[in-house]
C-alpha cells in the first residue's frame, strides 16, 4: 500500500520559477526522504528530514515537514531545465524494526526553457 | 564509479521463460532491495535482504525468487515469466535499514517485457 501521496501529479513551469510539490502520509514516521528520478534512470536520494526537524536546506532544495498535518513539501528554487524529472517522497514509518520505506506515486515536473 | 550495477538493461522474454536479474553494489551496504515500477503504481517492493544471509518477501513476491550471494550481490529470478511481470525492475542498496541519512542508492534499472 502507498502511504505517501504527492501532489500535484504533474507540474509544468518556466525556467527560473520555483517549483513546489507536496507529500502527505498517514502514520507517524521516523523520517521522510525525497528522491528524484530522471527519465529512464534510477532514483537518486535528495534529502532526508527527521521527524523532529521542521525545515532543511540543500542547495536549491528546501524541505519542510509538518508532523501535525502529516505532510511535507519540497521547494526547488530558481528551477532549471535539468530539474525536469519525477520526484518521490518516501516515509520511514515509526513501526519497529520490521518497518519498510513507503513510497508515494510521484510528481512529474517539467521545467520549460 | 561506486554504486549499484544492474544487468541486463533490457530484456524481452517469452511467456514461460526464466531469467535472472543481476545486481551488485560496491559500497559495502548491508541492505539490498528489489523493486518493480509500473505506471500509476509507484515502487513496489518484491524482495529484500536486510543483511547478508537473510532474505524476506516484500509486497509482491509471487513469481519471483532471490539470492543474496554475498554482501555485494543480490539476484532476482523469474522462474516462469508471465506478461504481468512486464515492468521496470530496480535494485537498491543502503548502509542502514530504511536508508538513514544517505537513503537508498538505486541501479539504473532493467526494462523487462514478457510477450
Amino acid at each position: 500500500s502507498q502511504q505517501g501521496e504527492e501532489d500535484p501529479q504533474a507540474l509544468s513551469i518556466q525556467e527560473g520559477e520555483n517549483a513546489t510539490m507536496n507529500c502527505s502520509y498517514k502514520t507517524s514516521i521516523n523520517n521522510l526522504q525525497w528522491y528524484r528520478q530522471n527519465s529512464g534512470r534510477g532514483l537518486v536520494h535528495l534529502i532526508l528530514i527527521r521527524s523532529n526537524e521542521r525545515e532543511k536546506h540543500s542547495g536549491r532544495l528546501r524541505v519542510t515537514l509538518d508532523t501535525s498535518k502529516k505532510s511535507s513539501s519540497l521547494l526547488i528554487t530558481a528551477s532549471r531545465a535539468a530539474d525536469t524529472a519525477s520526484y518521490f517522497c518516501a516515509t520511514d514509518p515509526n513501526a519497529g524494526n520490521n518497518r519498510k520505506l513507503i513510497w508515494g506515486l510521484g510528481t512529474s515536473l517539467a521545467v520549460n526553457p | 564509479n561506486a554504486g549499484v550495477t544492474q544487468t541486463p538493461k533490457f530484456q524481452v522474454l517469452k511467456t514461460g521463460q526464466s531469467m535472472t536479474l543481476q545486481c551488485a553494489q560496491d559500497m559495502n551496504h548491508n541492505s539490498m532491495y528489489w523493486y518493480r515500477q509500473d505506471p500509476g503504481m509507484g515502487l513496489r517492493l518484491i524482495y529484500y535482504s536486510a543483511s547478508e544471509g537473510t532474505t524476506d518477501k516484500g509486497e509482491v513476491p509471487n513469481g519471483y525468487n532471490v539470492s543474496r550471494l554475498n554482501k555485494r550481490e543480490f539476484s532476482l529470478r523469474l522462474e516462469s515469466a508471465a506478461p504481468s511481470q512486464t515492468s521496470v525492475y530496480f535494485c537498491a542498496s543502503s548502509a542502514l535499514w530504511t536508508g538513514g541519512q544517505y537513503g537508498y542508492t538505486f541501479g539504473s534499472g532493467t526494462r523487462l517485457t514478457v510477450v
